[in-house]
This record gives structure tokens, sequence and C-alpha cells, in this order.
């Protein structure tokens, strides 16, 4: 069974970078990608992005420019960095497993992190 | 990128069936047979409930089902039970190799 387990700082200030990271426990890690996504508070989901084991990233164009995915394959990980978080930003996020080419659904996900950002 | 169009509320009385919409676009729902969708209760992370449109993972009720007609997909739950009272999200790939998720829909069990 597979599972995600992710961590990151909780509480931010306006202007600061987000940093979580999820490390992937018990099966492949090459042969699907993995994304990021967030749900502010009383709202719905909103894909962040997608890394495959290769680095092979695709971006939500909503956040423009400010977000950034990377991949650990020594550790099983991946992370993701939003700069320059404000209010809006405020979301529990999710780490996910995306199934791979051909099939593109969700299976897989972490316990979500709760993001705060006050001034 | 617009999110897909769910309607917001939806309710049914027990041993009941509902059916929740959603609507993409051409490049969306309409594309590609990438339709999947999430049951999500209060405090939890999304549940799989259907992929690739109409396909069930092991271990889910089949009397949750789904369907796609052009640019529209649906998610049926027969039978209603308490215990589908949730959020329900619909999720597909795009022609910008980029994924969007509608709106979200709540689930009322009356």
């Amino acid at each position: 069974q597979v599972h995600l387990q992710q961590w990151g700082a909780g509480l931010l200030k306006t202007s600061e970078t987000l940093s979580l990271t999820c490390a992937v426990y018990i099966g492949s890690f090459s042969g699907y990608y993995w994304s990021w996504i967030r749900q502010p508070p009383g709202k719905g989901l909103e894909w962040l992005g997608k890394i495959n084991h290769s680095g092979s990233v695709n971006y939500n164009p909503s956040l423009k420019g400010r977000v950034t995915i990377s991949v650990d394959t020594s550790k099983n990980q991946f992370s993701l960095k939003l700069n320059s978080v404000t209010a809006a930003d405020t979301a529990v996020y999710y780490c996910a497993r995306l199934s791979g080419p051909g099939t593109y659904y969700f299976d897989y996900w972490g316990q979500g992190s709760r993001v705060t950002v006050s001034s | 990128q617009s999110a897909l169009t769910q309607p917001a509320s939806v309710s049914g009385s027990p041993g009941q069936s509902i059916t929740i919409s959603c609507t993409g676009t051409s490049t969306d729902v309409g594309a590609y047979d990438f339709v999947s969708w999430y049951q999500q209760h209060p405090g939890k992370a999304p549940k799989l409930m259907i992929y690739a449109v109409s396909d069930r993972p092991s271990g889910v009720s089949n009397r949750f089902s789904g369907s796609k007609s052009g640019n529209t997909a649906s998610l049926t739950i027969s039978g209603l039970q308490a215990e589908d009272e949730a959020d329900y999200y619909c999720s597909s790939y795009t022609s910008s190799t980029t994924v969007l998720f509608g709106g979200g829909t709540k689930l009322t069990v009356l």
C-alpha cells in the first residue's frame, strides 16, 4: 500500500516562501507523476502542478511563475515551493500520486498540510 | 484555465439515486476519457471514487457509477446511504497537459 507523508512550515508571513515536502513510502516512484493540490478554507480543490521521476514538470498557469516543484529520487521525495505568498495562498495543501500517462487520476493522497499566511 | 462546472449542491433521500454533472470544454472533458471523481468528507483528504470516466477502484461500492457525453461527465450514486453525504469533485486532464478540478458539489442525504 502506497503511503504519502508530507511536512512543512504551517505559518507564514506575506511575501515569504511556502515550502512543503512529500515522501513516498512503499511502491514505485518512477512511472508516475507526483502532484500538489491545495484547498482554501471552505473552497474547492486547485491543482498546482506535477512532476515525474526525471524532473519533467507542468504547472497551473494561474500561479504565474510563483511555483516550483522538484524531485529527489534518491529519497523518494518531491517538494513544493511557492514564493511571494499572500493571504490568498492560505489553504490545506495535499501531495498526491497522479497515475501515469494514459490514465491521469489521483489514487493516493498525503494527509494534508494546513498553511496559513498572515501579515 | 477555468474550473469545471458542477452544481453547488444536490440532495436525496436514503435509497434514492442522484446524479452530479461536471461540464467542461472540448479541450478537457470532451477531449479525453481522463475524467475522475473524488469524495471528500470534512477534514479528510479526497478519496478516488471513479477514474477513466466510469471505472471503479477496488473497494469502491458499485453504487457509484460514472459516464460522459460530449463535454459533460456525470457521477451517479444509487441507493443513497447516510455515509455518502460528502463533497464530490470531478477532475479532468486537459490538452495543455494540466489537470482541472470542478468547483465541488455538496451532497446532502435527507
